[in-house]
C-alpha cells in the first residue's frame, strides 16, 4: 500500500511558471522525501526536509511540511522544458520509504 | 563519484525460471534497499538491509523473494518460479544510514514471459 497521495495527478504548464503539487500522508514520519524521475529513468533525489522542519529550499525548489495537517508541498519556480518528469513524494518512517502515485508535470516552451 | 550500480539493466525470462539481479550501492553506504516500480502498484518497498542488523524484510510480495548483502556491499534479489505479475522495474537505492536521503540506480526491467 502507498503511504502518500499526491495531488494533481498531472500537471500541465508553460515555462517561466511555477509549479505545485501536494502530498498527504497517513502515519508520523521521520522525514519526507521529494524525488523526479525522467521517462525511462532512475530517480533522482531532490529534497529532504526532517519531521521538525517546515520549510526548505533548494535552488529552484521549495518544499514545506505540515505535520499536523499530515501534507507536504512541493513548489518549482521558473520551470523550464527539463523540469518535464514525474515527481513522487516518500515519507520514511522506519527508514524505508514509501512513495506517492507521483505527479507527471509537462513543461511546454 | 560512481552511484549505485545495477545488473542486468534488462532481463527476459520464462514464466517459472528463477532469475537474480544484483546491485552494486555507493562504496561507504551501509543501508541498501530493494524496490519495485510497476504501471499497477507504483513504487514498492521490497526490503531494507541496515548495516549488520537483520534485514527488513516486511515488503517481499510472497516467499518467492529473497535477498542478502555479502560483505556489507553487494546485494542480489533472487526471484524463484517467475510469475508474470513479477514483471516489473526492480530498482536498488543506498544511503549513508537511516533517514537519510536515498540515492538510487537506475534499475533492472524484468519481464516475464
Amino acid at each position: 500500500s502507498q503511504q502518500g497521495e499526491e495531488d494533481p495527478q498531472a500537471l500541465s504548464i508553460q515555462e517561466g511558471e511555477n509549479a505545485t503539487m501536494n502530498c498527504s500522508y497517513k502515519t508520523s514520519i521521520n522525514n519526507l522525501q521529494w524525488y523526479r524521475q525522467n521517462s525511462g529513468r532512475g530517480l533522482v533525489h531532490l529534497i529532504l526536509i526532517r519531521s521538525n522542519e517546515r520549510e526548505k529550499h533548494s535552488g529552484r525548489l521549495r518544499v514545506t511540511l505540515d505535520t499536523s495537517k499530515k501534507s507536504s508541498s512541493l513548489l518549482i519556480t521558473a520551470s523550464r522544458a527539463a523540469d518535464t518528469a514525474s515527481y513522487f513524494c516518500a515519507t520514511d518512517s522506519w527508514g524505508k520509504l514509501q512513495f506517492g502515485a507521483g505527479t507527471q508535470v509537462v513543461v511546454t516552451p | 563519484g560512481a552511484g549505485v550500480s545495477q545488473s542486468p539493466s534488462n532481463k527476459v525470462t520464462e514464466k517459472g525460471k528463477d532469475v537474480e539481479l544484483r546491485c552494486d550501492p555507493i562504496s561507504g553506504h551501509t543501508a541498501l534497499y530493494w524496490y519495485r516500480q510497476s504501471l499497477g502498484q507504483g513504487l514498492e518497498f521490497l526490503i531494507y538491509f541496515q548495516g549488520n542488523s537483520a534485514p527488513d524484510k516486511s515488503g517481499l510480495p510472497s516467499d518467492r523473494f529473497s535477498a542478502e548483502r555479502t560483505g556489507g556491499s553487494v546485494s542480489t534479489l533472487t526471484i524463484q518460479r517467475t510469475q508474470q505479475e513479477d514483471s516489473a522495474v526492480y530498482l536498488c537505492a543506498s544511503s549513508l544510514g537511516a533517514h537519510r536521503e536515498q540515492f538510487f540506480g537506475p534499475g533492472t526491467r524484468l519481464t516475464v514471459l
